[in-house]
């Protein structure tokens, strides 16, 4: 079946620490989309990407990276740099040409909570 | 900047009843989402539209493009149907989302 997968599930983290979260997508999407979820606050956007080897920041890309070397895969890294790194990330893809972007898919997210 | 505002922010009603969930928007769009987020966290597309109506199942949505606005209907609800709600916007010309706060309903047996 197709669709987005993302791990872990949940993640613990120390200060100080840079953490990693996994989005694999077998949907042959060409845009993929990092975002973050507080409570009582909408979705923000961290990172997405267009098209392999490039992406743009989204609003709030502070102390987070990401890279985009395969179609399928879009890694997103929490760096130390991150002032208040808990919270739920959850990761989207989509079609994307020209001005048409489809509808999204999401992974089931990931509970980043620093210690 | 484009806000979007969803109403209301909870909502209990008991199964059966037919259920209406707004959605405002300021600015000129490209598409509407409404998304349906499950307890466990993961987001499950429901209906994506740009003009008029659109019905899968028991859900409607409707979108009026003058009026900024944007209603979602579930109809004989369930308690299955208990999730939270959200409407997301995409700005003309634009590939970013701006997403509402999302609505929770609550749906008793």
């Amino acid at each position: 079946d197709g669709g987005i997968t993302q791990s872990p599930k949940y993640l613990f983290r120390k200060e100080g620490q840079n953490v990693t979260l996994s989005c694999e997508q077998n949907l042959n999407h060409d845009a993929m989309y990092w975002y973050r979820q507080d409570p009582g606050q909408g979705l923000r956007l961290i990172y997405y990407s267009q098209i392999v080897n490039d992406f743009q920041k989204g609003d709030i890309a502070e102390g987070y990276s990401v890279s985009r070397e395969k179609k399928e895969s879009f890694p997103l890294t929490v760096t130390s740099a991150q002032k208040n790194p808990t919270a739920f990330y959850l990761c989207a893809s989509s079609f994307s040409g020209g001005a048409y972007t489809g509808e999204l898919f999401f992974g089931e997210g990931s509970r980043l909570t620093v210690l | 900047k484009n806000e979007v505002e969803q109403s209301p922010q909870n909502l209990t009603a008991q199964e059966g009843e037919f259920i209406t969930i707004n959605c405002s928007y300021s600015v000129g769009i490209s598409a509407l989402h409404w998304l349906q987020q499950h307890p466990g966290g993961g987001i499950v597309s429901l209906f994506m539209l740009s003009s008029g109506k659109k019905k899968h199942g028991r859900l409607i949505a409707t979108i009026n493009i003058q009026e900024k606005h944007s209603s979602l209907h579930i109809t004989a609800s369930h308690p299955r149907d208990s999730a939270v709600y959200i409407c997301a916007v995409r700005e003309s010309g634009n590939e970013k989302l701006t997403f509402g706060t999302g609505t929770r309903l609550t749906i008793i047996p």
